[in-house]
């Protein structure tokens, strides 16, 4: 059975920063793109980064690109968001995903980012 | 970037009957090995979304026979062919032919 398992959610001050992993198992996770997708309370869904196998190619939408930081470690079957200059606008939950056919196969239960004073 | 658009944004419907929801995008989906790159997801209350249709019109695991994914180019729909009480919830489109990936603005049905 897949799994994603999200960590890492807090409440930040504006300008500050977290990090997000998500454990993944069930699933060759070294052959896998992952992804990383947001949903702002009351709001509809946001990608925000995805991951190629391998790690070469790491893609952002424009809203936080210079500020997050997709990563990955196959050893540990994990893929991390690092969030820098964080801004109330961040405010959501992060869901991680397994990306294939050009579709998200399997989502995590996602976990929370509150960025406010 | 590719813009989608969904309708309708809310949809009532009374249980064991159909539905359809609409998704257009800005320019077509077809990719290089000749399938749409349109996905739909449902997220139910509280909970995460999950993959109904990949590629247009394939079902993923697990998911009712009841829901069905057609279209290609711009235009895409997703039909239920009779709603049950489960069903209720926000659907999701999504282009993920190039990046950056984007999703409809949802569509939220709910039981008359």
């Amino acid at each position: 059975e897949v799994q994603l398992v999200e960590s890492g959610g807090d409440l930040v001050q504006p300008g500050g920063s977290l990090r997000l992993s998500c454990a993944a198992s069930g699933f060759t996770f070294s052959s896998s793109w992952m992804y990383w997708v947001r949903q702002a309370p009351g709001k509809g869904l946001e990608w925000v980064a995805y991951i190629r196998h391998g790690g070469t190619e790491k893609y952002y939408v424009d809203s936080v690109k210079g500020r997050f930081t997709i990563s990955r470690d196959d050893a540990k079957n994990s893929v991390y968001l690092e969030m820098n200059s964080l801004r109330a606008e961040d405010t959501a939950v992060y869901f991680c995903a397994r990306g294939q056919d050009s579709a998200f196969y399997n989502w995590g239960q996602g976990t929370l980012v509150t960025v406010s004073s | 970037d590719i813009v989608m658009t969904q309708s309708p944004l809310s949809l009532p419907v009374t249980p064991g009957e159909p539905a359809s929801i609409s998704c257009r995008s800005s320019q077509s989906l077809l990719n290089s090995n000749g399938y749409n790159s349109l996905s739909w997801y449902l997220q139910k209350p509280g909970q995460s979304p999950q993959l109904l249709i990949y590629l247009g019109s394939n079902r993923a695991s697990g998911v009712p026979d009841r829901f069905s994914g057609s279209g290609s180019g711009t235009d895409f729909t997703l039909k239920i062919s009779s709603v049950e009480a489960e069903d209720v919830g926000v659907y999701y489109c999504m282009q993920g032919l190039q990046a950056p990936i984007t999703f409809g603005q949802g569509t939220r049905l709910e039981i008359k």
